[in-house]
């Protein structure tokens, strides 16, 4: 079983419609957890960063993480088309160094 | 926010050659780096830790001698391709954590380098 699990998609939604990205994991010290988009041929940039549980909101996104649940969901609000790019998970313990990633999930918004 | 670039961007080359990949943290020091891997439509494989001032740490599977790195001041790390061969290509990423005393904050990514042997 892999520590982080990420649906690799590809998702398709409409423009305006309302994504909701998910992974889940295994490793219940993780304690720091991170949204990226990547855009094709790009490196990753970071969206979202939470400590342990909780929302987190910033602009048309919010993501969630649920620790009892091992469960952290990236919602996008109003989604449009340059949103389309793939978004990883990533997450962290408190003493650890590396990041673990997810598969990503690749999302096509259709204007 | 923080800020990493990467040099080249893009680089083509002949198999047997070596390629040096260049990743720079710009507005702060990152005494490590990490280095990444990514095949097309695949999410990032780690292959290595650099460390400011020591070995570099490799993840199982990663030829040492292959990938040579090399941390050579605060801000900078190294990734040499020695003898690249067709299936050394890949888009390669590097990625520092910025750090607030002894607390690691985020990764913060390079824009990436894509490299084709032919």
């Amino acid at each position: 079983q892999k520590e982080v699990e990420q649906d690799p998609g590809p998702l398709s939604v409409p423009e305006g419609a309302i994504v909701s990205l998910n992974c889940t994991y295994s490793n219940s010290a993780f304690q720091y957890f991170m949204w990226y988009r990547q855009y094709s041929r790009k490196g990753p940039e970071l969206l979202m960063y939470t400590y342990s549980s909780g929302n987190k909101e910033d602009g048309r996104f919010t993501a969630q993480v649920d620790k009892s649940s091992k469960y952290i969901s990236l919602f996008i609000r109003d989604s449009q088309p340059s949103d389309s790019a793939t978004y990883l998970c990533a997450m962290r313990t408190p003493g650890g160094f590396k990041t673990i990633f997810g598969a990503g999930t690749r999302l096509f918004v259709k204007a | 926010g923080a800020v990493v670039s990467q040099h080249p961007s893009r680089v083509i080359c002949k198999s047997g050659t070596s390629v040096k990949i260049e990743c720079r943290s710009l507005d702060f020091q990152a005494t490590t780096m990490f280095w990444y891997r990514q095949f097309p439509k695949q999410s990032l494989m780690l292959m290595a830790t650099s460390n400011e001032g020591s070995k570099a740490t490799y993840e199982q599977g990663v030829e040492k001698d292959k990938f040579l790195i090399n941390h050579a001041s605060l801000t900078l790390s190294t990734l040499t391709v020695t003898s690249a061969h067709p299936e050394d290509s890949s888009f390669y990423i590097c990625s520092a954590p910025r750090t607030s005393g002894k607390v690691q904050e985020t990764q913060y990514f390079g824009p990436g380098t894509r490299l084709l042997v032919l």
